[in-house]
Formats: C-alpha cells, sequence, structure tokens
C-alpha cells in the first residue's frame, strides 16, 4: 500500500530564513510526486511536481528515490507563504492519489 | 473560469438524516473526484470517475454513502444516513483525463452531523 508521511504539522519559520517541508512515501512503483497548498480560506492547489522540475513562488522540490523523499524548499521565506501544505502521491496506473497529513507553515514577520 | 463549483458550503444536520453533495467539474474535464478531510487530516479518496463510469470507488462505504455522475459532468454524493462521525470537509476535483495531469478543487462543503 502507498503511504506519505509528513512528519511535522505545524513549522514555524522567521520572515527570510530557510524553509524545508519534509515529505516521505513509500510505493513499491514508480511514483509521481506532487506539493498543493491551501492558503487561508482558499481552495486546495497544486504548487508543483517533481515530472515539472521547476521552481515556483521559490519553492523547489527534489524526488529522492533512495530516501523516499520529496521535501519542498525555499531559501528565503515570505510572510504570504504561510499555508497549509500537503505533499501527495500519485500511483501510476490507478491513478490514485494519496495525501499526507499536511504541514501548516506559519512564516513569522 | 469560475473552476469546480460545490454546494452547499456549509451543511448541519441531525444524525441519522441524509444529506447530499453537489459538483459542477471544470468544463472538459472528464476526471471528478470526492475526497473527505477530515479535522487535521489530508484528503482521502471516496471515489473517482472517469466519464458517468466509476473508476474506483474501493474507499467509499458503501452502507451509506452513494454518488452519481449520470451524465458524465455534475455529481452529486450522498450520505443516508449520517452519522457523527461523518462530520468533515468533503471536497470535489476534477481533470483532464489524461495521466498525471493536475487536479483541481472545490472550495469544499463542510458537514457537521449533530
Amino acid at each position: 500500500a502507498q503511504r506519505v508521511t509528513q512528519p511535522e504539522k505545524l513549522l514555524s519559520v522567521f520572515k527570510g530564513a530557510p524553509v524545508e517541508l519534509k515529505c516521505n512515501y513509500s510505493y513499491s512503483g514508480s511514483p509521481e510526486l506532487f506539493w498543493y497548498v491551501q492558503y487561508s480560506r482558499q481552495r486546495l492547489q497544486l504548487l508543483l511536481r517533481h515530472i515539472s522540475r521547476e521552481s515556483i513562488k521559490g519553492f523547489t522540490a527534489d524526488l529522492n528515490k533512495g530516501e523516499t523523499s520529496f521535501h519542498l524548499k525555499k531559501p528565503f521565506a515570505q510572510e504570504e507563504d504561510s499555508a497549509m501544505y500537503y505533499c501527495a502521491l500519485l500511483s501510476g496506473g490507478y491513478q490514485k492519489v494519496t495525501f499526507g497529513t499536511g504541514t501548516k507553515l506559519q512564516v513569522i514577520p | 473560469e469560475a473552476g469546480v463549483v460545490q454546494s452547499p458550503r456549509y451543511k448541519i444536520i441531525e444524525k441519522k438524516q441524509p444529506v447530499a453533495f453537489w459538483c459542477n467539474p471544470i468544463s472538459g474535464h472528464n476526471t471528478l473526484y470526492w475526497y473527505r478531510q477530515n479535522l487535521g487530516q489530508g484528503p482521502e479518496l471516496l471515489i473517482r470517475y472517469e466519464n458517468e463510469e466509476a473508476v474506483d470507488d474501493s474507499q467509499l462505504p458503501k452502507d451509506r454513502f452513494s454518488a452519481e455522475r449520470l451524465k458524465g459532468v455534475d455529481s452529486t454524493l450522498k450520505i443516508q444516513p449520517a452519522e457523527l462521525g461523518d462530520s468533515a470537509v468533503y471536497l470535489c476535483a476534477s481533470s483532464l483525463a489524461q495521466l498525471n495531469t493536475e487536479a483541481f478543487f472545490g472550495q469544499g462543503t463542510r458537514l457537521t452531523v449533530v
């Protein structure tokens, strides 16, 4: 069975500090990993996906198959980054999406 | 484009009563998902449709939950009868019918069963 683990429920950082939101997964096949974000009073939306290898709003995430991780990073946190972040795994053929429990990022001014 | 539209936004019902949620996906999106999100948890898939066919309903509690997408567009999710443990946010999402495409979420319906 596939599983996504986000060990931190809450991560508080000061503005300008680096951010790393942790995500580990277990899946026997070849995974597709995503990060979704939910800002206050807004709907859940895609932030980035590993196959795109792009930086969105300064965030990047690298898939590490050896460590089965897909941590989300940003070198300098901004107040507008405060939100709930969910890591998600898409299993190939079945199109089954499994979400982690989420991490609330709080950027302190 | 309004995105995925869900109604109602909030619903409070007494236990043992029925309740229904409605979802209108983004135009042209053949794949539709219903998720349940309990407090402090991530979304959990209940059912996925490809057009009008339910292709994954393995997580749907079929004794009290039902869903339909008759014309392959709008969808309804029903709970009958509701239990206290059904209190959650019910999310609808849609995507293009292609592998590995982004899912777009609605605002969700917050259900409180008292």
